[in-house]
């Protein structure tokens, strides 16, 4: 089956520095990855859909400077908190499509998450 | 604004029986709906979906009812079994927007042996 993976797992990071989490399909090629942050006891809300070769669309409300996304291959897009604050901590999610599949609604594949804590 | 709505935290059931999962929307554009499960320290995995053209979908032990006017959807799980204890997600999106999954904010299944 087709598998995502997000490394790092955790990170716990001081305030004013920066976080790069990547994630990576290891089976499938992806043409397309989102980013998700999940609040506590709250819904996976979107943050960016990324193609590869071109900039990430964001959605209303997230800030392109301080949430880079870079979708450098068709296996891997990396999200780069810059100058994390405490009220980035969360746990971030990203997921994939697969090439061949945009067609096939509702196929995205998810990796296990990263959770990040800003002190 | 939550479009999607899990009003159920947690719902805990007895082996074997049914399992009955909610989800509620509020935007008339969703016409494709989808049900995640996601164990701890994994990403969600796709479970089973709808388009708003049916009102029942069905596979294996488990089935996705969706009511068009009243804007809610279910998930039902017969026979629940202990492997199903897992946070359930319903997600939604618009033909437009085909690629953004809208979701709820999960509940909690623990089903009891």
């Amino acid at each position: 089956g087709a598998v995502v993976s997000q490394h790092p797992s955790r990170v716990i990071c001081k305030s004013g520095t920066s976080v790069k989490i990547e994630c990576r399909s290891l089976d499938f090629q992806a043409t397309t990855m989102f980013w998700y942050r999940q609040f506590p006891k709250q819904s996976l809300m979107l943050m960016a859909t990324s193609n590869e070769g071109s900039k990430a669309t964001y959605e209303q409300g997230v800030e392109k400077d301080k949430f880079l996304i870079n979708h450098a291959s068709l296996t891997l897009s990396t999200l780069t908190v810059t100058s994390a604050h405490p009220e980035d901590s969360s746990f971030y999610i990203c997921s994939a499509r697969a090439r061949g599949l945009a067609g096939i609604r509702g196929t995205q594949y998810f990796g296990p998450g990263t959770r990040l804590l800003v002190l | 604004d939550q479009q999607v709505k899990q009003n159920s935290p947690s719902l805990s059931v007895q082996e074997g029986r049914i399992s009955i999962l909610n989800c509620d929307y509020t935007n008339s554009m969703f016409d494709y709906f989808l049900w995640y499960k996601k164990y701890p320290a994994e990403g969600p995995t796709f479970l089973i979906s709808i388009s708003s053209i049916k009102d029942k979908n069905e596979d294996g032990r488990f089935t996705v009812f969706l009511n068009k006017s009243a804007k809610h959807l279910s998930l039902h799980i017969v026979p629940s079994q202990p492997g199903d204890s897992a946070v359930y997600f319903c997600a939604a999106s618009t033909f437009q927007g085909a690629q953004k999954l809208v979701f709820g904010q999960g509940t909690r299944l623990t089903i009891n042996p």
